[in-house]
């Protein structure tokens, strides 16, 4: 069975400091791995995904992950936190069946953010 | 703004009551999923349909039941709620890209 651990139920961090969130999943062939954010009262909005390719996955609002395979990781980060950044943070583990999309995501927990000015 | 549109935003019911919750996914996404948030349980996905058809299942209750109509807009129907059924109420849909996007979710408060 898949499954998604995020370690930290809470972060607190300066604004402009570097941020990390991190992921551990389980699953039991190749992941497709995912990171969305909710704020308040707010639906889902994805932030990155992973499928394959290159490791080091680019997303939106300056935001990039590192899937390692090893570690069984899809840590999240951030350089510069934003006062806007403040939000609660899921990382996702699914599957994929060429385009016909079977299949449930897992998600973790969640991390809560709050950016202090 | 992902596209996926679910009506209504809030709803407010009593024990016992059905409701009906109603999700419209991306133009040519043909995969909807419905989730369940709560505080205790987290994020759960319940059901998910591709192209009208029940294609996985999840943690879904007997007392919940879904289905997806030729236009693709899909309907999440609970009934005999209870007051553990409140809960934000997400839908998802997804097309070649195999890429979930949500909704802005029903958050359903039973009294």
């Amino acid at each position: 069975a898949q499954s998604v651990t995020q370690p930290d139920i809470h972060i607190t961090v300066s604004e402009g400091a570097s941020l990390e969130l991190r992921c551990n999943y389980s699953y039991g062939a190749t992941p497709y791995l995912f990171w969305y954010v909710q704020s308040p009262g707010q639906g889902l909005q994805l932030l990155l995904k992973y499928f394959s390719g290159d490791t080091l996955v680019q997303g939106i609002k300056g935001f990039e992950a590192e899937f390692k395979r090893s570690q069984s990781s899809f840590n999240l980060r951030k350089p510069s936190v934003h006062w806007s950044d403040a939000a609660e943070y899921f990382c996702a583990v699914g599957r994929s069946a060429g385009g016909t999309s079977y299949g449930k995501l897992t998600f973790g927990q969640g991390t809560i953010l709050t950016v202090h000015p | 703004d992902s596209g996926v549109t679910q009506t209504p935003k809030h709803l407010i019911t009593a024990t016992g009551q059905r409701v009906t919750l109603r999700c419209s996914p991306r133009s040519g996404d043909l995969s909807v999923y419905w989730y369940q948030q709560s505080l205790d349980q987290g994020l759960q996905f319940l059901i998910q349909y591709y192209n009208g058809e029940e294609r996985a299942k999840g943690n879904i209750l007997e007392r919940f039941s879904a289905q997806q109509f030729p236009d693709l807009h899909s309907e999440l129907n609970l009934s005999s709620l209870e007051l553990g059924d409140s809960a934000l109420y997400f839908c998802a849909s997804s097309g070649v890209t195999d890429t979930q996007y949500f909704g802005p979710g029903t958050r359903l408060t039973v009294l």
